[in-house]
């Protein structure tokens, strides 16, 4: 089925360590975030791409890194993972012009 | 810079209730406005767009219009149920950055009952 597709939907993650959360799409959409969701907050930006190999900062990017090297796959890499960054992180891509995004069913991240 | 208010919650409300969840925004020009909606451990689904003034967006019995002089797009529906329930997400995409990403209101928990 055409979409998102998100993996790992559950992480633990033991605080310093890092992984890779996934997230890839066949639409061939240029377009591709990345957000995490937390109560009360709403969904914050963390990355995002206008295409291969173009990645910008959002609102929230410290202690996660990405890269975008084909237009389906957009991983988010936790370089030294931390308990604040206990949230659910979902990746959503676009394709222009006036239509919305399109969200992966998301990935729930606990660090201790 | 860019930002959306939206009404806090919880709305708790009986089936067949008429709902309003209200929505602000900050922006520059005229950005595309978006309604999305998730259901409890569901990512997020498209409900509705507005891509200018005037412009209403509909789906599934909920409406909201793109008000450019109160730059507000407040979410309604006639009667809601309980299928309803669910986090409700105001959103906008700036003017002109068509590669920017969604900024997002911070979510209303919307709770029917029967």
């Amino acid at each position: 089925n055409a979409g998102v597709t998100q993996t790992p939907k559950f992480q633990v993650l033991k605080t310093g360590q890092s992984m890779t959360l996934q997230c890839a799409q066949d639409m061939n959409h240029e377009y591709m975030s990345w957000y995490r969701q937390d109560p009360g907050m709403g969904l914050r930006l963390i990355h995002y791409s206008v295409g291969a190999g173009i990645t910008d900062q959002g609102e929230v990017p410290n202690g996660y890194n990405v890269s975008r090297s084909t237009t389906e796959d957009f991983p988010l890499r936790l370089l030294s993972a931390a308990p604040s960054q206990t949230s659910v992180y979902f990746c959503a891509s676009f394709s222009g012009g006036a239509y919305g995004y399109t969200f992966g069913s998301g990935t729930r991240l606990t660090v201790v | 810079g860019n930002s959306v208010t939206q009404m806090e919650g919880p709305v708790t409300l009986s089936e067949e209730a008429f709902l309003t969840i209200n929505c602000t925004y900050t922006a520059t020009g005229y950005p595309s406005l978006f309604w999305y909606v998730q259901y409890p451990g569901e990512g997020l689904q498209l409900l509705l767009k507005a891509t200018k003034a005037d412009d209403k967006g509909s789906n599934k019995g909920f409406e909201a219009t793109y008000r450019k002089e109160t730059t507000s797009f407040h979410l309604e529906k006639g009667s809601v149920q309980v299928s309803d329930s669910a986090v409700y997400f105001c959103a906008l995409r700036p003017f002109n950055q068509a590669g920017t990403a969604l900024i997002f209101g911070k979510g209303t928990t919307l709770s029917v009952s029967s």
